[in-house]
């Protein structure tokens, strides 16, 4: 129920396309949603982030899209460039004592953006 | 600004051997969280200090101990290596008490590996 399972587990996109990764959840108790990337031989970074009351948000070519009853959410990435290939990582996390601080991670989309 | 350092960089050792990780937090953060990478998986939580005390846990043997200290840097340490503790450990720290207070901010890592 703690889990979060991301798909695809790759991604090959030509230059200009749209990238959509998936992610799915279990338990409702989570309340926030991030995304983070990541390049190889570096941590990861904050990409754009959600909570529950919100079904869609967007900052700059990234959207977050968020569907509670289906407890899932999605990241699209509009006009793919080279510079997007990295690794992406979708999280979840819930409030409360016992979980404060823990990201709970999927298992990583390795995207491909090629010229 | 300075970011999260962690050092070091890359080490070696054999089973059963100890190892100390340290990390410097990004200036003004008081939190520190760690994460365990495997190869080809999302990272998983480990634990979070705040104010220098352990506060939150994921699901990691006793082995696994840490400390924060008063200028909120960090150490993490593993007893008795085993094989699988060969991964990236990466540290992160926040201004706030978990990822729902803020942004976790990811330092590059230490590449452990255990032969």
């Amino acid at each position: 129920q703690q889990q979060v399972k991301q798909s695809p587990q790759s991604l090959i996109v030509q230059k200009g396309g749209i990238s959509i990764i998936n992610c799915a959840y279990e338990n409702t108790a989570f309340d926030y949603f991030p995304w983070y990337q990541q390049f190889p031989g570096k941590g990861p970074a904050l990409l754009i982030a959600i909570r529950p009351d919100v079904s869609e948000k967007k900052e700059g070519r990234f959207t977050i899209s968020f569907n509670k009853s289906a407890k899932q959410f999605s990241l699209h990435i509009m006009d793919s460039q080279p510079g997007d290939s990295a690794t992406y990582f979708c999280a979840a996390s819930m409030r409360g004592s016992s979980n404060t601080g823990k990201l709970i991670f999927g298992q990583g989309t390795t995207l491909q953006v090629k010229p | 600004e300075t970011g999260v350092t962690q050092s070091p960089t890359h080490l070696i050792k054999t089973r059963g051997q100890q190892v100390t990780l340290r990390c410097s937090s990004q200036s003004g953060h008081n939190t520190v969280s760690w994460y365990q990478q495997a190869l080809g998986q999302g990272p998983q939580f480990i634990f979070q200090y705040y104010r220098e005390e352990e506060n939150g846990r994921g699901n990691f043997p006793p082995r696994f101990s840490g400390l924060q200290f008063p200028n909120y840097s960090s150490e993490l340490n593993v007893n008795a290596l085993e094989l699988d503790d060969s991964a990236l450990y990466l540290c992160a720290s926040s201004p706030g008490q978990g990822p729902n207070t803020g942004e976790l901010f990811f330092g590059e890592g230490s590449r452990l590996t255990v032969l």
